[in-house]
């Protein structure tokens, strides 16, 4: 599978944007750019993916690069409830298979009242 | 709306024993994925089920074996446990494979003594 590289943690004030980066220069033109976060003591729970096209929904928006060697999750108003691990997954394209997601280091996201 | 379903919330069991964790997914869902995450670390693929077949395999140990039923919940059967078995399992699930977020449940957390 393709690796990602994110920052180990990122600290941020609460009410401002948080722009989360991850590094994936081995994607395939075939690879989904998935998010998730995993608050304590809770299962991980699905942000956004993207394939070529920034991507934006309730919870976040996802700018890709135009290269797609990188991207980057912006929560465009921290809460305190935003204080999770957050995972950049890259996901081969299933073509039918129900495939595992690889889920590495993460960046643990600190959120200052 | 209805979530992914894990039971138990908390199982205790001692070593060489056997424990069965079931996962109920989403109502429509007919994808379940399987996660094992050890005291701090990050969540690890075990094996993945599409309409009640195995679709992908990860780092399961041959001791554990898992299935889908035909109302699409699953079990994970873990025999001869051992004391680095302990640590929360989750199931997820999706609407068929491909490229959808998953729906993670709350975990099982094991606790082999």
């Amino acid at each position: 599978d393709a690796k990602t590289t994110q920052p180990n943690s990122m600290e941020s004030n609460e009410e401002e944007p948080v722009h989360l980066p991850c590094n994936h220069s081995t994607i395939s033109g075939t690879d989904y750019i998935h998010w998730y976060r995993q608050l304590p003591s809770q299962g991980p729970e699905y942000v956004i993916h993207g394939l070529t096209s920034n991507v934006n929904n309730r919870m976040a928006s996802l700018a890709i690069a135009e290269d797609r060697k990188s991207s980057t999750l912006i929560l465009h108003r921290a809460t305190l409830r935003d204080a999770a691990v957050y995972y950049c997954i890259l996901r081969p394209y299933s073509g039918g298979g129900a495939d595992g997601l690889t889920f590495g280091k993460g960046t643990h996201l600190i959120i200052q009242p | 709306a209805a979530g992914v379903i894990q039971s138990p919330r908390h199982l205790i069991k001692e070593k060489r024993e056997t424990a069965t964790l079931k996962c109920y997914p989403i109502p429509r869902h007919d994808t379940v994925y399987w996660y094992q995450q050890g005291p701090g670390q990050d969540p690890q693929f075990l094996i993945s089920f599409y309409e009640k077949m195995q679709s992908d395999k990860g780092s399961i140990p041959d001791r554990f074996s898992a299935q889908q039923f035909s109302d699409y919940h699953s079990e994970l059967n873990m025999s001869s446990l051992e004391l680095g078995d302990s640590a929360l399992y989750f199931c997820a699930s999706s609407l068929k494979p491909g490229n959808y977020g998953y729906t993670f449940g709350s975990g099982t957390r094991l606790t082999v003594v």
